[in-house]
């Protein structure tokens, strides 16, 4: 099983919203990153969890917020979103970050978020 | 200047066409991934390379460490081969290039 499982596909909240993302992997990876992709745009690196402890914040605004409650899941939770957030978020697992960029990183599918 | 470029940033091709697109980089790297992104979101990984060839199926990367290059080539390309090419490298985390979205029509 080589499946990084995001839900929901697609969300459309308020800007006053508390909404969550969610990230499942079974692969045994303990690395963990969130992305966000603007269209026509590559992704842009958010959130890295190595261990279940987060390693690097991108200068990630507070109103999103990671969590990894164990190592196959990984959450993003969305407060008080501005419209220019709507994007596609990404959720990737790799096996360690000790790896480096030996690491390959299996992407979900994505969650396509729009507020409104 | 970005760390990573692609080029070209667009490529149309007549089904059976031989495809390259390249990618140059700027920094030190441990790896360079080749990624697939189809519309509709899904990143794929094709390649990981630190160094010389790799091929599966009618994909071929390649890469040059010294000249801080690599390319994906595409042989007989197909329509469903119609996707966003992206060139990433790979130190702790990946730097992304642009992409190349390519259009392969029958």
């Amino acid at each position: 099983d080589t499946e990084v499982t995001q839900t929901p596909k697609h969300l459309v909240m308020g800007m006053t919203n508390k909404k969550s993302l969610k990230c499942e992997q079974h692969m045994g990876h303990r690395a963990m990153y969130w992305y966000k992709q603007k269209a026509k745009k590559p992704p842009e690196l958010m959130f890295v969890y190595s261990y279940e402890k987060l390693s690097i914040n991108e200068s990630v605004p507070s109103r999103f917020s990671p969590e990894c409650p164990n190592s196959s899941l990984l959450n993003l939770h969305l407060h008080a979103l501005q419209p220019e957030d709507s994007a596609l978020y990404l959720c990737a697992s790799s096996q360690a970050l000790a790896l480096g960029g030996l690491n390959i990183q299996y992407f979900g599918a994505g969650t396509r978020l729009s507020v409104l | 200047k970005n760390e990573v470029e692609q080029s070209p940033q667009n490529l149309t091709a007549q089904e059976g066409e031989f495809i390259t697109i390249n990618c140059s980089y700027s920094v030190g790297i441990s790896a360079l991934h080749w990624l697939q992104q189809h519309p509709g979101g899904g990143i794929v990984s094709l390649f990981m390379l630190s160094s010389g060839k790799k091929k599966h199926g009618r994909l071929i990367a390649t890469i040059n460490i010294q000249e801080k290059h690599s390319s994906l080539h595409i042989t007989a390309s197909h329509p469903r081969d119609s996707a966003v090419y992206i060139c990433a490298v790979a130190r702790n985390d990946m730097r992304f290039g642009a992409g190349t979205r390519l259009t392969v029509k029958p």
